[in-house]
C-alpha cells in the first residue's frame, strides 16, 4: 500500500502564478483533507471532503480551491500565488469522521 | 482563541529517560478526540496516538502513552525510555464534536530533542 501521495514534494513558484498540487489515496477513504504548516508553526485546515463531490472550506481556504471527482484524488488549486502561501503543504485521509487522519509526505512551496 | 495549546516550545531529554509533553485543550462539546503525532527532521506527519473524551482508561501505544485529565482539559504523552529516533517536533490536536467530519486543529508543537 502507497497511502497517501503527494506531489511535487517541492516547487518554487513565481507571485501570480497557479498550480496545483496532486493528492491520491489507496486506500479506500471517504475523507480527506488539506493543511498547510507554516514555519515553526501547527497545521491548519485548507479544505477539507467527506466524500467524492463533496467538500467544504477549512480554516484557512482564501486563494485555494479543490475538487473531488474520484474518491480516490483531491487535488489542491492555489490560484495566483503569493508570498503569503509559502508553506509545506499536507493532505491526509481517513476512513470516518473520527479515524486518525494519516498524512502524505508534504509538499514545501516557495512564492518568490 | 486557541484551542489547543502546548506550552513547551522545546526540550532536552537524555536517552533512556522518560518526558512528558503538555497539552491544553479548550471545548465545550462533550464528544471529542485527542492526538498525537511525530514530525521528525525528514517532515512527515507520523500518527502515535488517541484518547476518545469518553474512554474511561488512558490510551497506551508502546512506550507512548496519554495522561488524560478531563476536568482539567489536559492531554499530556508521556514518551518512556527516550530513544534518539525520539528527536522530533511533537504536535498535539483535537476534534471537536461528532460533526467535525474528523477535521483537526492542532497545537504549535513541542521540539524534543534526546540527548546520548
Amino acid at each position: 500500500n502507497a497511502g497517501v501521495t503527494q506531489t511535487p514534494k517541492f516547487r518554487i513558484l513565481k507571485i501570480g502564478q497557479s498550480m496545483t498540487l496532486q493528492c491520491t489515496q489507496d486506500m479506500n477513504h471517504n475523507y480527506m483533507y488539506w493543511y498547510r504548516q507554516d514555519p515553526g508553526m501547527g497545521l491548519k485546515l485548507i479544505y477539507y471532503s467527506v466524500g467524492a463531490g463533496i467538500t467544504d472550506k477549512g480554516e484557512v481556504p482564501n486563494g485555494y480551491n479543490v475538487s473531488r471527482s474520484t474518491t480516490e484524488d483531491f487535488p489542491l488549486r492555489l490560484e495566483l500565488a503569493a508570498p503569503s502561501q509559502t508553506s509545506v503543504y499536507f493532505c491526509a485521509s481517513s476512513y470516518s469522521g473520527t479515524a486518525p487522519p494519516l498524512f502524505g509526505s508534504g509538499t514545501q512551496l516557495s512564492v518568490l | 482563541a486557541q484551542k489547543i495549546t502546548q506550552t513547551q516550545p522545546g526540550m532536552f531529554v537524555q536517552e533512556k529517560e522518560a518526558v512528558t509533553l503538555d497539552c491544553t485543550y479548550d471545548t465545550s462539546d462533550p464528544s471529542y478526540g485527542l492526538f498525537w503525532y511525530k514530525q521528525p527532521s525528514s517532515g512527515e506527519m507520523i500518527f502515535l496516538i488517541y484518547q476518545g473524551s469518553y474512554d474511561q482508561q488512558n490510551a497506551t501505544e508502546g512506550r507512548y502513552s496519554l495522561n488524560f485529565q478531563k476536568a482539567r482539559k489536559s492531554a499530556n504523552l508521556v514518551i518512556s525510555a527516550s530513544q534518539l529516533g525520539d528527536s522530533a517536533m511533537y504536535f498535539c490536536a483535537m476534534r471537536e464534536g461528532l460533526g467535525s467530519w474528523g477535521k483537526l486543529q492542532f497545537g504549535a508543537g513541542t521540539q524534543v530533542v534526546v540527548t546520548p
